[in-house]
């Protein structure tokens, strides 16, 4: 079974620059999560779809951030415009749904951004 | 505020002792526990979890303890081998769906 695909692996940008990042969850996993892990720190939700729904996404900064899955399988992830404060690895992870437990639930290996 | 803290950013041990990582948490409500294991340039790995109705869960050579009225929970490691040196996260959340809170991580280096 593959798992969870993000791309690009790492992207450097300028501030006030905008960047997408793309995921692929694993097959037939219908909730998709994004996470942002600044340096030293655990990862933080930022927003949770259910297949191409939006479930949570209260602590994504609405003014800059947006994020879609219109079929319900891939996401991505936008920013715009780039702060210094957003440079972080972007983490996205799936499970089957939300019966399945969090320990069901697969990261992918994330999206390393600098924002210089 | 942090809800999960793990207040060691790291630990040293020698190959084939103890390894015991430590993790407080304040939200009384959460119910579920779980530890990741990270390596650098990929994503967080499902290690161990545990339930709030119970105080001991054993996986091999990995044990979470749960002391709810001490709101703290470690996991061991025993014994340890220089392949669990990683970043381990502790997470937490309560039943419903809720989000998964990470605490800052601990880097476990394992010395051979």
């Amino acid at each position: 079974e593959a798992g969870v695909a993000q791309s690009p692996r790492y992207k450097i940008i300028e501030k006030r620059q905008s960047v997408a990042f793309w995921c692929n969850p694993i097959s037939g996993h219908a909730t998709l999560y994004w996470y942002q892990q600044i340096l030293g720190q655990g990862p933080k939700l930022l927003i949770q779809f259910q297949n191409n729904g939006v479930v949570d996404d209260s602590q994504l900064p609405k003014d800059r951030f947006s994020a879609e899955r219109l079929k319900g399988v891939d996401s991505t992830l936008k920013i715009q415009p780039a702060k210094l404060e957003d440079s972080a690895v972007y983490l996205c992870a799936s499970r089957r749904g939300p019966a399945a437990g969090y320990n069901e639930q697969f990261f992918g290996p994330g999206t390393r951004l600098t924002v210089l | 505020d942090q809800q999960v803290k793990q207040n060691s950013p790291s630990l040293s041990v020698q190959e084939g002792r103890i390894s015991i990582l430590n993790c407080d948490y304040t939200n009384s409500m959460f119910d579920y526990f779980l530890w990741y294991k990270k390596y650098p340039a990929e994503g967080p790995t499902f290690l161990i979890s545990i339930s709030s109705i119970k105080d001991k869960n054993e996986d091999g050579r990995f044990t979470v303890f749960l002391n709810k009225s001490a709101k703290h929970l470690s996991l061991h490691i025993v014994p340890s081998q220089p392949g669990d040196s990683a970043v381990y996260f502790c997470a937490a959340y309560y039943s419903g769906n809720t989000p998964l809170v990470f605490g800052k991580g601990t880097r476990l280096s394992v010395i051979a």
